[in-house]
């Protein structure tokens, strides 16, 4: 099955400080997305990348950066952090269509202080 | 307004009783649908996925398919405890590898 990995897993930050969640996956997708999971809100678009060196605006990117600088690696960056970020963020990849899996890593909980 | 509606919010199912999940999309570029599931504490993992038109069952999972009417539902029978998590319905367009989710419903499994 395939494996996407999540650091940290827990994250408390003070308000205007710059916040980094690092993704790894281990099964050469091309695709790699963010998420943030809110009650009643179910799981939000970000930000995702096609490839190395590409990322895409999703559906809520204001105040998040992304980067992809290898097919295993994609972060999401938060350079001013605002209580609002708070949430829990996942990570997946998927080989890019419709029609095919997309797997989540475990996620990251985030406190903004 | 959520492209992707679901119902209800939450259900309480008895053991081995039937839970009925629903799903209303207003996108009619949707094409392809999934169903996944969270336990409490993990990452969503992919349940199933429907493309056609009618039902699709794989073991007590049945998903039910209306493009016409962009309704999908998902029948679990003879539910068991371990099916207790929140369920998200997804939906996505011809050559997206974007995925629109629903807000989930909670599904409670009471032994």
């Amino acid at each position: 099955e395939a494996a996407v990995t999540q650091s940290p897993r827990n994250k408390v930050a003070v308000t205007g400080g710059k916040v980094t969640l690092s993704c790894n996956q281990t099964n050469n997708h091309n695709n790699m997305y963010w998420y943030r999971q809110d009650t009643g809100h179910g799981l939000r678009l970000i930000h995702y990348s096609y490839g190395a060196g590409s990322t895409e605006k999703g559906d809520i990117p204001d105040g998040y950066k992304a980067s992809r600088p290898s097919q295993e690696n994609f972060s999401l960056i938060l350079e001013l952090a605002t209580p609002s970020q708070t949430s829990v963020y996942f990570c997946a990849s998927g080989e890019g269509t419709g029609r095919d899996t997309q797997y989540f890593g475990p996620g990251t909980r985030l406190l903004v202080l | 307004q959520q492209k992707v509606q679901q119902s209800p919010e939450s259900l309480s199912v008895p053991e081995g009783g039937m839970a009925s999940l629903n799903c209303t999309s207003s996108d009619r570029n949707f094409q392809y649908f999934w169903w996944y599931r969270q336990h409490s504490g993990e990452g969503p993992k992919a349940l199933m996925s429907i493309f056609s038109d009618g039902d699709k069952k794989e073991g007590r999972f049945t998903a039910h398919l209306n493009k016409a009417s962009l309704h999908v539902s998902l029948h679990i029978r003879d539910s068991q405890p371990s099916d207790s998590a929140l369920y998200f319905c997804a939906a996505s367009g011809y050559n997206q590898g974007k995925l629109i989710f629903g807000q989930g419903t909670k599904l409670s499994i009471k032994p």
